[in-house]
């Protein structure tokens, strides 16, 4: 068990519809960072929170949002859904904001979401 | 551009057999370098590290990894695989954010 948190572990949708992921960083831990797995795409970096503030955008589309709450906790919204986001998608986090080296920047992964969107 | 390759996108090896993943990266900065495990249905676990210092990593499970830093490597061995160990496994960096991982390499040990 890494300490991070995340539900749903599974989320049957449709497309065009709207659904929140959650996640629960390990204690103490400051940043999250979001992933999507799929097959054809791998693991894709998507956005990083630090201590509630944006701090890294990767490959998120538009219609994907993100934020992280005073107690730590973040959610992704994912919006008008496609089939193409059909993926399993993770979070991570880690003690700091990833600045220099050190074990606090390791970033541990929580189980997944798996989204699949009919 | 920052970027993370694996070689290998399935390996199948005997029990007992030795095990090497190769892992390249693309960046020209102080690097740090990450292998991850994914078993089946899990999440991905650490399994070694290299941020610094002696470029011979050791991590869980008998796993190490070599930074050879004129070649841009960070090679991933094990001497004698088991059952056990069949999963996948994900090299990634080049830095600690934003994480780029690799393709993956599927890894099957069998009997």
């Amino acid at each position: 068990d890494s300490g991070v948190t995340q539900t749903p572990k599974h989320l049957i949708t449709a497309t065009g519809q709207r659904v929140t992921l959650r996640c629960s960083p390990r204690s103490g831990d400051l940043s999250v960072y979001w992933y999507q797995q799929s097959l054809d795409q791998g693991l894709q970096f998507l956005i990083q929170y630090y201590n509630g503030e944006e701090r890294a955008k990767g490959n998120i589309l538009e219609r994907f949002s993100a934020q992280q709450f005073p107690d730590l906790h973040s959610e992704l919204n994912l919006s008008s859904l496609e089939l193409g986001d059909s993926a399993l998608y993770f979070c991570a986090s880690s003690g700091t904001g990833g600045q220099g080296d050190g074990t606090k920047n390791i970033q541990y992964f929580g189980a997944g979401t798996r989204l699949s969107v009919l | 551009a920052q970027s993370v390759s694996q070689h290998n996108h399935h390996v199948i090896l005997s029990e007992a057999a030795s095990l090497e993943l190769g892992c390249n990266y693309s960046y020209g900065g102080t690097v740090n370098l990450f292998w991850y495990v994914q078993y089946p249905g899990q999440h991905l676990q650490l399994l070694l590290k290299y941020f610094s210092g002696d470029p011979l990593v050791k991590g869980i499970k008998g796993f190490e990894a070599e930074f050879i830093k004129s070649k841009f490597s960070f090679n991933l061995r094990k001497p004698s695989v088991q059952w056990s160990d069949t999963a996948e496994y994900f090299c990634a960096g080049p830095r600690n954010t934003p994480l780029v991982f690799g393709k993956g390499t599927r890894l099957s040990v069998i009997a």
